[in-house]
């Protein structure tokens, strides 16, 4: 199974600033990656598919870059709403795996 | 209205069986993969199962493999997840999902598996 490993676990910032979450799968998986936002007692959101790709409707300070087997999720200007955890997923082969997830704080 | 709607969560002890179902309205059913993804409340996300547009091909997590069976009904709009010889790990929130790009790009809002005696 491919392994995806997110980090950090936590990351706790202000209103205004830009994160970054990276994502590494355990081998290559070409873009087939996506970010999703989960908000507690939701169901996961999708952001970004195909590595880069934002979804309908996203905002666009959410943008995703990588290929092979290292990833980044980043959010310009954090927001309030933003509080959440993230994952990521591979769809490169069954059986698809996420991340542990990234807990975002707000300061 | 676009939206997926499971059902069938509920109380089973451990060594039954449970069917849950997904049904699907808004969209062209027919046209997508299918998936079923767990989470144990507090942690993350695991993919069960997923079946293909005209469920000619499916494909299951390790841990379930020969205990649960995905389905579906196109004429219906309905995906269904059949779980037997359940256990206690099996205790989760059961999400289904759309699949599109190597993603989940629609999710239900999860019903509830609670496995014990």
């Amino acid at each position: 199974d491919i392994q995806m490993t997110q980090s950090p676990s936590t990351l706790s910032a202000f209103v205004g600033d830009r994160v970054t979450i990276t994502c590494r799968a355990s081998q290559s998986i070409g873009t087939w990656l996506a970010w999703y936002q989960q908000k507690p007692g939701k169901a996961p959101k999708l952001l970004i598919y195909t590595a880069s790709n934002l979804e309908t409707g996203v905002p666009s300070r959410f943008s995703g870059s990588g290929s092979g087997t290292e990833f980044t999720l980043t959010i310009n200007r954090l927001q309030p709403d933003d509080l959440a955890t993230y994952y990521c997923q591979q769809g490169n082969g069954f059986p698809w795996t996420f991340g542990q997830g990234t807990k975002v704080e707000i300061k | 209205e676009v939206q997926l709607v499971e059902s069938g969560g509920g109380l089973v002890q451990p060594g039954g069986s449970l069917s849950l179902s997904c049904s699907a309205s808004g969209i062209t059913f027919n046209n997508y993969w299918m998936h079923w993804v767990r989470q144990i409340p507090g942690k993350g996300l695991v993919w069960v199962s997923r079946i293909q547009s005209d469920g000619s091909s499916t494909n299951y997590a390790d841990s379930v493999e020969g205990r649960f069976t995905i389905s579906r009904d196109n004429t219906r709009n309905t995906l269904y997840l059949q779980m037997n010889s359940l256990r206690a790990e099996d205790t989760a929130v059961y999400y289904c999902a759309r699949g599109q790009w190597g993603a989940f790009d629609m999710w239900g809002q999860g019903t509830v598996v609670t496995v014990s005696s």
